[in-house]
């Protein structure tokens, strides 16, 4: 079955860097575009960025853009978002999401997510 | 990248239909087929209930549907169960980004 396991969260300084990563498994990842999204304490989804199965295109969140980076590696199964400059306003839980596609038409299955949090 | 706008709140009784409205533009929920709806239990992840605008995955009961007209997208949950209750968020494609509503709690009385 679909497994997704994101790691890498904690807390973190403003100002500073983490990288979150997304272990995939149950599937062939390299075949399926991969999405990031967060949701801060007590609010709503926010989509952050996508991938595709390739890594041939990247897309972001005007919140995002310039600071956060995602990536993959097929050959590891893992995703990664390289988080830098990190505000107050980037404290969430950020999920790793497979997509129903190589080129992205919509987030599918879910992780359980791991918790960052911008702190001084 | 606005938000697609949901009501905050909708409830009903076992075994009555309720309906959530997802109200979005001509260049997201207008402009594509990709509309896609989540449910989300306190404390879990987001599960996908509807792709695509009106298609179920598998294991997704058929108690759910969905459907657009215009810019509007709408989920309908007919005889609701008290598992039912929990937060529903729409989200639709966007020229290269994707974009959520902001969230329906849904109870059931």
């Amino acid at each position: 079955q679909v497994q997704l396991v994101e790691s890498g969260g904690g807390v973190v300084q403003p100002g500073g860097s983490l990288r979150l990563s997304c272990a995939a498994s149950g599937f062939t990842f390299s075949s399926y575009g991969m999405h990031w999204v967060r949701q801060a304490p007590g609010k709503g989804l926010e989509w952050v960025a996508f991938i595709r199965y390739d890594g041939s295109n990247k897309y972001y969140a005007d919140s995002v853009k310039g600071r956060f980076t995602i990536s993959r590696d097929n050959s590891k199964n893992t995703l990664y978002l390289q988080m830098n400059s990190l505000r107050a306003e980037d404290t969430a839980v950020y999920y790793c999401a497979k997509d129903r596609d190589p080129y992205g038409s919509g987030a599918g299955y879910w992780g359980q997510g791991t918790l960052v949090t911008v702190s001084s | 990248q606005s938000a697609l706008t949901q009501p905050a709140s909708v409830s009903g009784s076992p075994g009555q239909s309720i309906t959530i409205s997802c109200t979005g533009t001509s260049s997201d929920v207008g402009g594509y087929n990709y509309v896609s709806w989540y449910q989300q239990h306190p404390g879990k992840a987001p599960k996908l209930m509807i792709y695509d605008v009106s298609n179920r995955p598998s294991g997704v009961s058929n108690r759910f549907s969905g459907s657009k007209s215009g810019n509007t997208a709408s989920l309908t949950i007919s005889g609701l169960q008290a598992e039912d209750e929990a937060d529903y968020y729409c989200s639709s494609y966007t020229s290269s980004s994707w974009v959520f509503g902001g969230g329906t709690k849904l109870t059931v009385l």
